[in-house]
């Protein structure tokens, strides 16, 4: 079942520029987490925010989670060409140790 | 660092062959997951395992079947492979931490049934 659906499904930006990614889900969660895939490669997990928080920052990425509009947003400033890849929003769920990912948005940064 | 293997990165096979995919992870984690990657599906759970010899049918858990013999080794199995189950195949790990549920990747294996 599909839980997290991301937008957009694709991005191309500069180097420099700001890239934002939004992701919608269904039901409650425990936490909301943002992966990163390199092309043909394993995912890597970049950030958590758990649901009593509204904002999360790790270096240039800063998570938002509105969990009354169930939606959370991934900001990643100042790209950078290494940044190219695609990123998915995964959802924790209560009483469960399984993640729900969502499709993933295609971020292409060109130098 | 948490490392997880798969053991092959690219695999060939022909329709109706059994196929094994194995991942091994080295940092003693409780759960294990696979699952199966397509354009535009995003990530599907096809089975995931919380113990050694326990196991849990995913969201499409049809035409696979898992081993779990060792904590550390974690295998999805096709029976009787066929070219609907042409896909990347992911397999994931992470520790039993209430609240802390970060799923570790191994690279992938892409798989082609021919």
């Amino acid at each position: 079942s599909q839980q997290g659906e991301e937008d957009p499904q694709a991005l191309s930006i500069q180097e420099g520029e700001n890239a934002t990614m939004n992701c919608s889900y269904k039901t409650s969660i425990n936490n909301l987490q943002w992966y990163r895939q390199n092309s043909g490669r394993g995912l890597v997990h970049l950030i958590l925010i758990r649901s009593n928080e509204r904002e999360k920052h790790s270096g240039r990425l800063r998570v938002t989670l509105d969990t009354s509009k169930k939606s959370s947003s991934l900001l990643i400033t100042a790209s950078r060409a290494a940044d190219t890849a695609s990123y998915f929003c995964a959802t924790g769920l209560y009483n469960t140790d399984k993640l729900i990912f969502g499709t993933g948005t295609r971020l292409q940064v060109f130098p | 660092d948490v490392k997880v293997t798969q053991s092959s990165r690219y695999l060939v096979k022909r329709t109706g062959e059994k196929v094994f995919l194995e991942c091994v992870q080295d940092m003693d984690h409780e759960n294990m997951f696979w699952y199966r990657q397509d354009p535009g599906l995003g990530l599907r759970l096809i089975y995931f395992s919380y113990d050694v010899k326990m196991k849990e049918k995913g969201d499409i858990p049809e035409g696979y079947s898992v081993s779990r013999e060792k904590k550390e080794r974690f295998s999805l199995i096709l029976e009787s492979a066929s070219t609907n189950q042409t896909s990347m195949y992911l397999c994931a790990s992470n520790p039993i931490i209430t609240g802390i549920d970060t799923q570790y990747f191994g690279p992938g294996t892409r798989l082609t049934v021919l």
